[in-house]
């Protein structure tokens, strides 16, 4: 069946830089888009960037300059890299799936990062 | 960036009651809508897609419709299981944006 699972450290000191992977099943990266989104606690989503099934990488314009999304299709892995982490990057960060008919029609449990020192 | 207002904030219904949720998008986004459901300590859950189209899995009692720019979540007897979270996404052009959210509860 089709999972995706998040993992990361849950802690990051200030302007360090977050490292978060989604590792997939039950589908073929190169057939499906996986998008990262997160949420501040008690808030709201926010859409951070997209890997896309052939390769290419979008991203919210509110991050870019800080963000990476890179994958390793061999693995199932979609990687997330955000640099300069400040304490309203303190949210759970999610990883969803994604094909032009169905936006976001799985999603993997999430994982809550805390940017403290 | 496309703004999507969603309204109300709040809403408090009782068993069986319609409820309607809407989402005004600040330009066209066609039918690039979709709506979601979460819960408590839980990731969102796709409802409708395309402004009208049920998810797989997703009871009849939800309903995407459109009128021009503004687009509505109807439920049409409302269910202890419907109370939580809901957000619309448009993915008309990046950003991709959602709604702020709309906090069902029961009456």
């Amino acid at each position: 069946q089709v999972q995706l699972k998040e993992s990361g450290p849950g802690l990051v000191q200030p302007s360090e830089t977050l490292s978060l992977t989604c590792t997939v099943s039950g589908f073929s990266l190169t057939s499906y888009n996986v998008h990262w989104v997160r949420q501040p606690p008690g808030k709201g989503l926010e859409w951070m960037g997209v890997m896309w099934s052939g390769g290419s990488t979008d991203y919210n314009s509110a991050l870019k300059s800080r963000l990476s999304i890179s994958r390793d299709t061999s693995k199932n892995q979609v990687f997330l890299k955000m640099n300069s982490l400040q304490s309203e990057d303190t949210t759970t960060y999610y990883c969803a799936r994604a094909n032009w008919e169905a936006p976001f029609d799985y999603w993997g449990q999430g994982v809550m990062v805390t940017v403290s020192s | 960036d496309i703004q999507m207002t969603q309204s109300p904030a709040s809403l408090s219904a009782s068993l069986e009651e319609i409820v309607t949720i809407t989402c005004q998008a600040s330009q066209d986004i066609g039918n690039w809508l979709a709506w979601y459901q979460q819960k408590p300590g839980k990731s969102p859950q796709l409802l409708i897609h395309s402004a009208t189209s049920l998810a797989d899995g997703i009871p009849s009692r939800f309903s995407g419709s459109r009128s021009g720019t503004q687009y509505s979540l109807k439920i049409s007897r409302l269910q202890v299981e419907d109370t939580g979270i809901y957000y619309c996404l448009q993915r008309y052009s990046n950003p991709w944006t959602f709604g702020g959210g709309t906090k069902l509860e029961l009456k």
